[in-house]
């Protein structure tokens, strides 16, 4: 069956550091892959995109990895700040190019 | 906010009872999504439209409905409640001409 797996775990990281969060799937071959936000008590913002034909894609201090291979996404943010604290989700098109399917999100705590 | 409104935001209501929420969006965007979102499962699509009268099933469509009658307003119903639809529900669209999702405020349903 299709999956998309996120590290249940929540992230800890220093001010200052790089936080690096995963995304898995299985059983798709996603045109596209994207990273979204999410606030307590708010819904999902998108930060980026990448499609299957790019290896990284950078906004500011996030970068974005996409290994069709190895059927994984690294979302990456440099120089992490307390502010950078929420939930990451990554999100694809399921059996359809509309049909957004999300991961279970990995939650990013930055101590200052 | 990309002009989505959800109403109501908050909703408690009774086992067996029907409950319809709204999704009202303003800038004639043609697909629409519906997601719940509970601890540990992350956001799961319900139902999908990609035009009037066009809508589609998602991961967990068991238990409810939906109607889009005129492209602004996309209707979830639970045709009767269960404790297990208690949940955060999310209203989406895509961005035009963009696979980007922007999600509504959410609609807290509590099912007593």
């Amino acid at each position: 069956s299709q999956k998309i797996e996120q590290n249940s775990e929540a992230l800890n990281i220093q001010e200052g550091k790089t936080a690096t969060l995963t995304c898995n799937y299985t059983n798709y071959s996603p045109a596209y892959l994207q990273w979204y936000r999410q606030d307590p008590g708010r819904g999902p913002v998108f930060l980026l995109l990448i499609r299957e034909n790019e290896k990284e894609k950078r906004k500011e201090r996030l970068k974005v990895t996409f290994d069709t291979t190895l059927k994984q996404s690294l979302f990456h943010i440099t120089a992490s700040q307390p502010a950078d604290s929420a939930t990451y989700l990554c999100a694809l098109p399921g059996d359809s190019s509309y049909k957004l399917i999300f991961g279970s999100g990995t939650r990013l705590l930055v101590r200052p | 906010d990309a002009g989505i409104t959800q109403s109501p935001r908050h909703k408690v209501t009774e086992t067996g009872t029907p409950v319809t929420l709204r999704c009202h969006q303003t800038e004639n965007h043609r697909y629409m999504y519906w997601y719940r979102q509970d601890p540990g499962h992350g956001l799961r699509l319900i139902h999908y439209s990609y035009g009037v009268k066009d809508t589609d099933k998602g991961e967990v469509s068991d238990g409810y409905s939906v109607s889009r009658s005129k492209t602004e307003d996309f209707l979830l119903t639970l045709e009767s409640a269960t404790s297990s639809q208690t949940s955060v529900y999310f209203c989406a669209i895509l961005g035009q001409g963009t696979t980007e999702a922007f999600f509504g405020q959410g609609t807290r349903l509590t099912v007593v």
